[in-house]
């Protein structure tokens, strides 16, 4: 069965340094969305993605974030400058229509 | 401020019983409702979908709409140790894109 994945597992970073956060999105599939949950918290939406533009972006996806799909398979998000509250599980998934399916995820750690 | 409802917990069931998790939204426009399962430090696993009013039934899993009552729900049946985890609830928001989850509710299946 075709899946969402996502890599690095965990990341590690120091504050003010940047991040890249990688997906492979099912491969028939046109949408493609982030989602940051901190530890103990509630999945929270941050950007769609269709037809090589945003569709859709959260109040916390402000200027430090931005997604970009670099070739036909990968979907990434990029965090300039990383601040403490960066640090959270991100998940990428993807739909071909309203069911989104996600990745397990990336564990970001930010010191 | 859009916003999904659910009862943290934990709701115990014995192995066997129906479970019942429910879920209420605020935003009256909403049009597609879904069901994930989020075992610990893992990623959502999606559940059920359901866009109409009514019943939906998938193996042992049926979910409930009732969108004048802006409400959905989720009953497990012959429910299993393997069924305890954090079951979240996401509606679509106006856009069609971003899912909006609520906090989940914990399940604990005892044996």
């Amino acid at each position: 069965e075709p899946e969402v994945t996502q890599t690095p597992s965990h990341q590690v970073t120091q504050m003010g340094q940047e991040v890249i956060l990688r997906c492979v999105p099912i491969s028939n599939h046109l949408y493609f969305y982030w989602y940051r949950q901190i530890l103990g918290q509630k999945v929270e939406f941050l950007v769609s993605f269709y037809n090589n533009e945003i569709s859709e972006k959260s109040e916390i996806f402000d200027d430090q974030f931005s997604v970009e799909r670099p070739d036909g398979s990968n979907f990434t998000l990029k965090i300039r400058s990383t601040k403490l509250e960066d640090s959270a599980m991100y998940f990428c998934a993807s739909s071909e229509q309203g069911e989104q399916y996600f990745g397990p995820g990336t564990r970001l750690t930010v010191t | 401020q859009k916003e999904v409802e659910q009862n943290s917990g934990p709701l115990s069931v014995p192995e066997g019983a129906i479970a019942s998790l429910n879920c209420t939204y605020s935003d009256r426009v909403s049009q597609s409702f879904f069901w994930y399962r989020q075992y610990s430090g893992k990623s959502p696993e999606l559940i059920m979908s359901i866009y109409s009013n009514g019943d939906k039934e998938d193996g042992r899993f049926t979910a409930q709409l009732n969108k004048a009552s802006q409400y959905v729900s989720l009953l497990i049946r012959d429910s299993q140790p393997s069924d305890s985890a954090t079951y979240l609830c996401a509606v679509n928001d106006q856009a069609g894109t971003a899912l909006i989850f609520g906090k989940g509710t914990t399940l604990s299946v005892s044996s």
